[in-house]
């Protein structure tokens, strides 16, 4: 099975929070990530979180984790269209490689 | 302008023929990847380089060589070019810290 799973689809209203989950299998991950491709770009990482940690914030964006169930999230408060991409998440640190492995990604899609 | 880049953006070969794709990054990071992105599968690693003449297998090498005789520079060749090697190819760098990447523009390969 996949090492980190993300539904592949979120629609949201411009102003509306988004939130959008990851799960992944590996308990041994160190370190969390969230990406953001914009359309006809390479992806540029948003976030991090340590595996230490429950919660990030930075700005708009909230990360949260839950360690028990393996699950990732990222809160986009007040979404804006400008905020329409593809979200991956990642992990690394399991098996002593620091090589993120990605999900498949999420497409958000902000309408107004 | 400082940066990681990707040459050519856009590439149209036939079957069978090799190609090579080009990744040249001014950091002087230590770690370079390759990825191919295709819908449905996500970003996929294909090889990785920890340092000049290091490298080391991804998820999905085959059909792929690569090599790093200068740090700042990681060229993707494929030998035989196949109708499955179809897929926008990305570069990335990131330095000690192998999570922290950095992408480059990618590389659309249509191979007919």
């Amino acid at each position: 099975g996949e090492d980190v799973e993300q539904s592949l689809f979120l629609s949201v209203r411009e102003g509306d929070s988004s939130v959008i989950n990851c799960t992944y299998t590996d308990s041994s991950s160190t370190y969390l990530y969230w990406y953001k491709q914009e359309p006809g770009a390479g992806l540029q990482l948003l976030t991090y979180i340590f595996s230490n940690m429950d919660m990030k914030q930075d700005q708009r964006l909230t990360v949260l984790l839950n360690k028990k169930d393996k699950h990732l999230s990222l809160r986009i408060a007040d979404t804006q269209t400008g905020d329409s991409a593809i979200y991956f998440c990642a992990e690394s640190g399991s098996g002593g490689s620091y090589i993120p492995t990605f999900g498949r990604g999420t497409s958000l899609i902000v309408h107004p | 302008d400082a940066g990681i880049t990707q040459s050519p953006r856009y590439k149209i070969t036939e079957t069978g023929r090799q190609v090579t794709l080009m990744c040249h990054q001014t950091w002087s990071h230590s770690y370079m990847f390759w990825y191919r992105q295709d819908l449905g599968h996500g970003l996929r690693l294909i090889y990785y380089s920890a340092a000049a003449d290091i490298t080391d297998k991804g998820e999905v090498p085959d059909g792929y060589v690569v090599s790093r005789s200068k740090t700042e520079n990681f060229p993707l060749t494929l030998e035989s070019a196949t109708r499955s090697q179809t897929s926008v190819y990305f570069c990335a760098s990131s330095g000690i810290k192998a999570y922290e990447q950095y992408f480059g523009p990618g590389t659309r390969l249509t191979v007919t």
